[in-house]
């Protein structure tokens, strides 16, 4: 079964740093661009990031570049999202999500809250 | 930045009856390497993550049910559900996948009338 575990969210301070994770499995990993989508409470999906499949390449939202990096470590089949200078906007679930043609596999999110 | 627009904003639609869903594009999502549309549909119930209907704009993803269709080209599709089922009661997006920053549409919110 193919499944994405999305983990590593929570309360954090302005202006402080987090990093997310989503565990893949059940496809060979290394094989996909992998993506980050988040959805603000009650608002829609909003596209953040994605990487190439062997990591060499990778692209960002305006709205977080210079401030998240995305990466993977395909040895443990492994999605990862450094955010720095977190900011109140940010608050939102972060998905996961396998890219094929259409975003076909989405984590279960994971909550991370910006607040003091 | 390609702007994806969604209309109507909400529907309701009869059991039984056809539902349509309308996505338009700032610029053509026509890929032009393979001749498909970069155009992709998605339903997203309370609580959890959006699932893929359709890709390509009108080719439906693995097990969902064939009420469900995709049809357009270059900047206009529509999402069309041939006979409303209860379980078919979400928010509908629609996202086009042809170039970064990967944009979603402002969604659909589909009811029983």
């Amino acid at each position: 079964e193919v499944q994405l575990v999305d983990s590593g969210g929570g309360l954090v301070q302005p202006g402080g740093s987090l990093t997310i994770s989503c565990a893949a499995s059940g496809f060979s990993f290394s094989s996909y661009w992998m993506h980050w989508v988040r959805q603000a409470p009650g608002k829609g999906p909003v596209w953040v990031s994605r990487i190439d499949s062997d990591g060499s390449g990778t692209s960002y939202a305006d709205f977080v570049k210079g401030r998240f990096t995305i990466s993977r470590d395909n040895a443990r089949n492994t999605l990862y999202l450094q955010m720095n200078s977190l900011r109140a906007e940010d608050t939102a679930v972060y998905y996961c999500v396998r890219g094929a043609p259409g975003f076909d596999c989405w984590g279960q999110g994971t909550r991370v809250t910006v607040s003091s | 930045d390609i702007v994806m627009t969604q209309s109507p904003d909400s529907l309701a639609v009869s059991l039984g009856e056809r539902a349509t869903i309308n996505c338009k594009s700032s610029q053509s999502v026509l890929n032009n390497a393979n001749s498909k549309n970069s155009l992709a549909w998605y339903q997203q119930k309370p609580g959890q993550p959006p699932r893929l209907l359709i890709y390509w704009a009108s080719t439906r993803e693995s097990g969902v049910p064939d009420r469900f269709s995709g049809s357009g080209s270059g900047t206009d599709f529509t999402l069309t559900i041939s006979s409303l089922q209860a379980a078919d009661v979400a928010v509908y997006y629609c996202q086009q996948c042809y170039s970064a920053p990967y944009t979603f549409g402002q969604g659909t919110k589909l009811d029983i009338k």
